[in-house]
Parts: structure tokens; sequence; C-alpha cells
């Protein structure tokens, strides 16, 4: 069974500070994708970043990174110099590829991040 | 280009009362989901469409609701009738499955208050 686990449930850091985001995921599949969300206090869900099981590149994009590493089932997600505006739910997901398609998406359960000025 | 609409934003009503939620995905997207989401479940996905087909809806939590997708531009989700435990915040996403899958994009969600 597929399963997404964000064992952090609330993290505070002080602005500046660096902080990683931890996600944990089961699947059976070989082929699968991973992807963040962010939920902002205003309540949508912004896409962040989708990785595919092949590629276990890390990532980058401006103040934040992914470290995506197959051989412990974590996609893990650092925020550098965090911001008071990234405080928001950051939600973990996984999408599995079987029957030729797929787009179900397994949600995490979230962690609350709190960016103090 | 426009994300995409859910409307309304808010919903409040009384049980027993039927309700609509409304949704037009992003054009050219193909497939269509509902999310639910709640303090105690999380993100739960409700039922999703493909070229306005249902695909799976094992996510439905009973017969008071219910999903159409009349055209490509427009989904309905609707509950009747209403309960108190349905109180929670209705997504929509639509996404276009160039290869195996694609990525999700979230509408701004329908706030729904039963009393």
């Amino acid at each position: 069974a597929q399963k997404v686990t964000q064992a952090q449930t609330e993290i505070s850091v002080v602005e500046k500070e660096d902080v990683t985001l931890d996600c944990v995921y089961e699947t059976r599949d070989t082929t699968y994708y991973l992807f963040w969300y962010k939920q902002p206090p205003s309540g949508e869900l912004v896409f962040l970043i989708r990785r595919n099981s092949f590629d276990e590149q890390n990532e980058i994009s401006g103040r934040y990174s992914w470290n995506f590493q197959k051989s412990t089932s974590s996609f893990n997600f650092t925020i550098t110099a965090s911001q008071v505006v990234d405080s928001a739910v950051y939600f973990c997901a996984l999408s599995e590829a079987y029957g030729g398609a797929t787009n179900k998406l397994i949600f995490g359960t979230g962690t609350l991040l709190a960016v103090q000025p | 280009d426009a994300g995409v609409i859910q409307s309304p934003r808010h919903e409040v009503t009384e049980m027993g009362q039927e309700v609509t939620l409304r949704c037009k995905p992003i054009s050219g997207h193909d497939y269509l989901f509902w999310y639910r989401q709640t303090m105690m479940r999380g993100l739960e996905l409700l039922i999703y469409f493909n070229n306005n087909v249902p695909i799976d809806d094992s996510g439905m939590p009973e017969d008071r609701f219910s999903a159409k997708m009349p055209n490509a531009s427009f989904s309905t989700l609707k509950i009747q009738p209403s309960e108190p435990r349905d109180s929670a915040v209705y997504f929509c996403a639509s996404s276009f499955a160039s290869g195996i899958t694609d990525t999700q994009y979230f509408g701004p969600g329908t706030r729904l208050t039963v009393l």
C-alpha cells in the first residue's frame, strides 16, 4: 500500500534559519512521482515541485532545495534563510503509475512551518 | 491563464439542505479531481474524472455524495442531504496527462460549514 509520512507536525524557526521538512514514502511500484505542495494561511494549495522515481538528482530553486533518496525512501525539502512568508503547511504527496495511467495523489499529513520574525 | 476556479468560496448551510459545489478546470486539462480536507482525515481524494468520465469514486463517503462532469469545463459535487460532519474544505484540481502522470493544480477550495 502507498503511504506518505511527515513525522514533523509543527516546526518553528526564526527568520533566516535554514529548515528541513522530512518526507518518507512507501510504495511497491518502481515508477512513481513525488510532490511537494504549500498551503499558506489563505488556504490554497500551491504546487512546488514534482520528481519522478528515475531521477534522483537533487533540485534547487532559489531558497528551496529538495533531496530525493530512493535508498531511504525519502524526499526531504529544505528552505534556506527562511522568511516569514514561508509560514505555511507543507504537504508531501505520492503518485503511483499503475495500469498505464495514474494521477491519484496520496498526501502526507503535512508539516506546519512557523517562521518567526 | 486562469487557474482552477471554484465556487462558492464559502458556504454555510443547515443540516438536511442540498449543497452544490462547482469547479471549472484549467482549459485543456483532461483530469479533474475532487478532494476533501478535514483536520481529522487530512486531504483525501473523493473522486476523479478523465475526459469527463468518472474513473474512481471509491473515496466518496456515501450515497449522499454525487459528482458529475457534464463537459470538459465544468464539474459539480453535490451533497444531499448535508450533515454537520460534511463540514470541510473541498478542493477541485485538474491536470493534463502528458505521459504517465502530471501535476495536479488546485483551486482555492470551498469552505463548507453545515450547521
